[in-house]
């Protein structure tokens, strides 16, 4: 049973960079078909997916983020990050990692990290 | 980007009524459209894929139909445990977008 679970820092100062590590277990991050997500949720509102990787492929982001996210897929520990820059209080949310199947769904996620961005 | 609408935004129904949720997409993504369930305080569950596949250990009363830019998921008999709020989500290009969510409540 794949098993995701995320970690980062709780609490954020405005204009820093968020660092969150989604941490893989009972599967491969180097699965074939499959990419790995990020998707945030501000508190009381709808889901807003961030970015995804393939293994050894090309990321892909959401515009509106583009320019001060990254992801990366790590085999070696199994992991997949996710770095936020320039973080405001509008990218508070709980941040969800999950397993995506090409054309198929996100079919795992994590728990989720709930980020709060304040001085 | 591919812009996903739902109606209705919240619904009110009766245990075992029949409940219908839209899903419009502003441009085609064939039959690539998801369904997710997510209760409070949890992280939102795969229900349906590409348009109509149950996923494994979903009851049959949840059902998927549609192709192109339209769809709808179905509840067939309205259980407490299916009080949560509903995306749709499409998976045919990237970005990936969700649907605003449709919150369904008992009455």
């Amino acid at each position: 049973q794949v098993q995701l679970q995320e970690s980062g820092p709780g609490l954020v100062k405005p204009s820093e960079t968020l660092s969150l590590t989604c941490t893989v277990s009972g599967g491969s991050v180097t699965i074939n078909g499959y990419s790995w997500s990020w998707i945030r949720q501000p508190p009381g509102k709808g889901l807003e997916w961030i970015a995804h990787m393939y293994y050894g492929g090309n990321a892909n982001y959401n515009p509106s983020l583009r320019s001060r996210v990254s992801i990366l897929v790590d085999a070696s520990k199994n992991q997949v990050s996710l770095n936020l820059s320039s973080v405001t209080a509008a990218d508070t949310a709980v941040y969800y990692c999950a397993r995506d199947k090409r054309f198929g769904g996100l079919d795992y996620w994590g728990q989720g990290t709930p980020v709060t961005v304040s001085s | 980007d591919i812009q996903l609408t739902q109606s209705p935004s919240s619904l009110s129904a009766s245990l075992g009524d029949r409940v219908t949720v839209t899903c419009r997409a502003s441009q085609s993504v064939t039959t690539y459209l998801n369904w997710y369930q997510q209760k409070p305080g949890k992280a939102p569950q795969l229900l349906i894929s590409v348009a109509s596949t149950l996923q494994s250990g979903v009851p049959s009363r949840f059902s998927g139909s549609g192709s192109g830019t339209d769809f709808t998921l179905t509840i067939s008999g309205l259980q407490p445990e299916d009080i949560a709020t509903y995306y749709c989500q499409q998976s045919y290009s990237t970005p990936r977008t969700f649907g605003p969510g449709t919150k369904v409540e008992i009455k």
